[in-house]
Order: structure tokens, then sequence, then C-alpha cells
């Protein structure tokens, strides 16, 4: 079974241009989620996806960040325009369905350096 | 909201035991989850807890307390690649997501 595919896995910009990452959860997967973990932290959700609907999107500082799922299925994440706070390691997760025992599966992440 | 506190850092000896411990407050809970982390990859499942006691799988158990918000993860006969981040993670009943602690980075030394 394939897994949580993400691209790119770097990424170095500077303050205040755009970037986008993409994933590709596991087929079949019908809740996806963004985290951003910062060196040194636990990975904290920025939005939650069941199937192509919004979940959760509290902690999204929806000034520059943001999120969409096409069809259900693959998913970007937008930041425009980047800061220096931003620099973190953006962690896409899929699972079945949310909640309970369902376990969430990992991609390796995009390290995004923020100069 | 949700408070989550694991130690920082923890240092042990191959072939020791180590339980590294989990307290937690929260409005809502639905389950607790313990991620491994090695530097640089994707967090790894390892445990779900919901009901009070102790799951063991392999070398690796966790165990839960509800009443008294308390995890251990405890890996035995440890070997140099356990070295990584623990992360402890509860399950909010709100929109059942999870809320991750800082991590525990453990050095497994010779």
């Amino acid at each position: 079974e394939a897994g949580v595919a993400q691209s790119p896995r770097y990424k170095i910009i500077e303050k205040r241009q755009s970037v986008a990452f993409w994933c590709n959860p596991i087929s079949g997967h019908a809740t996806l989620y963004w985290y951003q973990q910062i060196l040194g932290q636990g990975p904290k959700l920025l939005i939650q996806f069941q199937n192509n609907g919004v979940v959760d999107d509290s902690q999204l500082p929806k000034d520059r960040f943001s999120a969409e799922r096409l069809k259900g299925v693959d998913s970007t994440l937008k930041i425009q325009p980047a800061k220096l706070e931003d620099s973190a390691v953006y962690l896409c997760a899929s699972s079945l369905v949310a909640g309970g025992n369902n376990e969430q599966f990992f991609g390796p992440g995009t390290r995004l350096t923020v100069l | 909201g949700q408070n989550i506190d694991q130690p920082t850092e923890m240092t042990a000896t191959e072939g020791a035991i180590v339980q590294i411990n989990c307290t937690y407050q929260t409005s809502g809970f639905n389950g607790l989850f313990w991620y491994q982390q090695h530097a640089g990859e994707a967090p790894t499942f390892l445990s779900y807890n919901v009901l009070d006691g102790l799951e063991e799988k392999g070398r690796f158990s966790s165990f839960l307390s509800r009443s008294k918000g308390y995890s251990y993860l405890l890996l035995k006969e440890l070997q140099m690649k356990d070295s990584a981040s623990y992360l402890c993670a509860i399950v909010n009943t709100g929109f059942q997501k999870l809320v991750f602690g800082t991590g525990t980075r453990l050095l497994v030394s010779p």
C-alpha cells in the first residue's frame, strides 16, 4: 500500500514570497490533515478535511494560509505572503475516518525555510 | 482547551528499560496515541489507549489512567534504533482531532 506522498521535500524562500505544498493521501482515506511542526515541538493541526469539506481550521492563520482538497483526494496548502516564523516542517496525514482509534498516517513532510 | 506535558529529554542505556510519562488536561477525551518520530522523518504509530490499563505490543507497552489524566510508554530491551522523539497525543472529542505534546527526545547510548 502506497503511503502519503508530499512534495516538495524541501523549500527555501524569502519572506513575503508565496509557496505551495502538495499532498496525496492514502487511497480511500476520507480524512486529511495538515500539521505545522516547528523545530523541537510537536505537530500542530492547521486544518482537517473530511472528503472535500473543512472540518476544523481553527488554528489556520487565514490571513496568509489557505488550503483546499480538490475532489476529496489531493490537497494543497498555500502560504502568501510567508513570514520568518513560518519556517517549519509541514506534515500531511490521512486516516480512513476521523477520530477514535483511527490511526493517522503521516507523509515525509516538507521542510520550509523562510529567509 | 488542552494541555499535555512530557519530559523534554531522557537518556538510557542499550538493553535497559525506560518509561516516558505524559500528563494531560482536557475538557473532552476520546483516546490517547503514542507516536515515534526519528529525526527528519514523519511520526509513526506506536499505540492507542482509550480504556484504563496496559496495552502491550512487543517491546513497547502503553498505560492509561483516565481519572488521573496520565499515560506512560514503556520501552524494554532498548536498542540504539529506539533513539527518537516520542509524541503523546490526545484525541479531542470536539472534532476528533489529535492534539500533540511537545515530545520527549530519547537518546539510547551503548
